[in-house]
């Protein structure tokens, strides 16, 4: 699986949009971009994934560049509860097998008041 | 309904002892997982069980032995376990191996 590359810490304010970036220049054609976070001491907790359309959903919205070296995960109004280390993972599909997560270090966000 | 229960939530054990994880969903998923923590590190993965046939195994000690008695149960048995294995164990599962895992709360291990 690809590697991704996440800065190490971001912070946000209460309410504004929270925009978290990832780089995996490396991604191959039939592999995933899947975001998860882990609030402290709990389990990852799936977001979103996409291929290569930008999608959507009722927690966060997932944009890829149109090359698939880079994604964006946006948090539209970020609450106290939205702090957490937000992990961007690639994963290849497609192969008939199950597979693996490969977590990377991940992107500590706070969000303060 | 996207949720894997685990328990115990908490376990500490001596090393000597022998004691199991347990993990169960129940949303039809064929695939399920077993994951390791350390303390400020992302998790890795240690075996996956696909339609309750071991599939990968991340070359884990023997001392861990894993278990999928049916499609929504799987455990972890633990035997003479060290010190440095204490972590956090989480469990996760799919619909089929390559759908998005979900992941239980986990069970925090302390070895003495």
């Amino acid at each position: 699986d690809a590697k991704t590359t996440q800065p190490t810490s971001m912070d946000c304010a209460e309410g504004r949009a929270a925009n978290l970036p990832c780089n995996h220049s490396t991604i191959s054609g039939n592999e995933y971009v899947y975001w998860y976070r882990q609030i402290h001491s709990q389990g990852p907790q799936y977001i979103i994934h996409g291929l290569k359309n930008n999608e959507t959903n009722e927690m966060a919205s997932l944009i890829i560049t149109e090359d698939r070296k880079s994604s964006t995960l946006i948090l539209p109004h970020a609450t106290l509860r939205d702090t957490a280390v937000y992990y961007c993972i690639v994963r290849v599909a497609n192969t008939g097998t199950a597979s693996k997560l490969t977590f990377g270090t991940g992107t500590r966000l706070q969000v303060t008041l | 309904d996207t949720e894997v229960t685990q328990t115990p939530k908490h376990l500490v054990m001596g090393m000597t002892n022998k004691k199991s994880l347990k993990c169960e969903q129940h949303m039809g998923h064929r695939a399920m997982y077993w994951y390791k923590q350390k303390a400020k590190k992302p998790p890795e993965l240690m075996f996956v069980y696909s339609y309750e046939k071991l599939s990968i195994n991340e070359s884990v000690p023997s001392r861990f032995s894993p278990e999928c008695p049916n499609s929504s149960l799987l455990n972890l048995h633990l035997h003479a376990l060290q010190p440095e294995d204490s972590a956090l164990y989480l469990c996760a599962s799919s619909l089929g191996g390559e759908d998005t895992q979900y992941f239980g709360p986990g069970t925090r291990l302390t070895v003495l």
